[in-house]
């Protein structure tokens, strides 16, 4: 089974709509991140969460927010969906800040 | 601001050896990490340095310069399957434990 999972994979909604993306891990780490990724460019952090009191906007978290549930578990909500917020959407986990980041596989999110 | 610069695009044939740099700011940094991501799918970690000079990983080298701002990731004996994007990621001690990344240099292997 994957660290770390995101769902849904897949997703096409229209402007307006209230969407939430989530994300699991079983690797045991504290420190959370969501990411949005844009066609030829990198990620952009969205907002992080170093333990599950802890939660913080990362470049570009206008229009969207967040959730840390439980250790395992943190989740992004777009209030309002708009067509520029179309991406590739990571979520990612790491056990420190000197420790590489584990990935989930992505949800493409497509806003009409 | 922390501009992380890298190559757009680099195209090389299959068996050759390619260079990829990446430069940051200096100020507050801590380390820097290479990233490979395949088109559609997610980034895998392929090192972290944080001393000055080379680290090899197989066929997977990066290079690191504190002073000059400066690192490469070194492929060698190139394969189709090294086809990716790679990313830098420059982490500093003054940015709240988090890394910044670049824009990605995507790498086209041809036969």
């Amino acid at each position: 089974d994957a660290d770390v999972t995101q769902t849904p994979r897949n997703r096409i909604t229209k402007t307006g709509k209230r969407i939430m993306l989530e994300c699991s891990q079983t690797k045991g780490h504290d420190r959370m991140y969501w990411y949005r990724q844009d066609p030829g460019l990198g990620l952009q952090l969205i907002y992080y969460s170093f333990d599950v009191k802890d939660i913080n906007k990362g470049e570009i978290s206008d229009g969207y927010s967040v959730s840390r549930q439980a250790q395992a578990k943190f989740s992004l909500s777009l209030e309002s969906a708009i067509p520029n917020q179309t991406a590739l959407y990571f979520c990612a986990t790491s056990e420190g800040s000197y420790n590489e980041q584990f990935f989930g596989p992505g949800t493409r999110l497509t806003v009409l | 601001g922390q501009n992380i610069d890298q190559p757009t695009e680099m195209t090389a044939t299959e068996g050759a050896i390619v260079q990829i740099n990446c430069t940051y700011q200096t100020s507050g940094f801590n380390g820097l990490f290479w990233y490979q991501q395949h088109a559609g799918e997610a980034p895998t970690f392929l090192s972290y340095n944080v001393l000055d000079g080379l680290e090899e990983k197989g066929r997977f080298s990066s290079f690191l310069s504190r002073s000059k701002g400066y690192s490469y990731l070194l492929l060698k004996e190139l394969q189709m399957k090294d086809s990716a994007s790679y990313l830098c990621a420059a982490h500093y001690n003054t940015n709240a434990g988090k890394s910044t990344f670049g824009d990605g240099t995507t790498l086209t292997v041809k036969p």
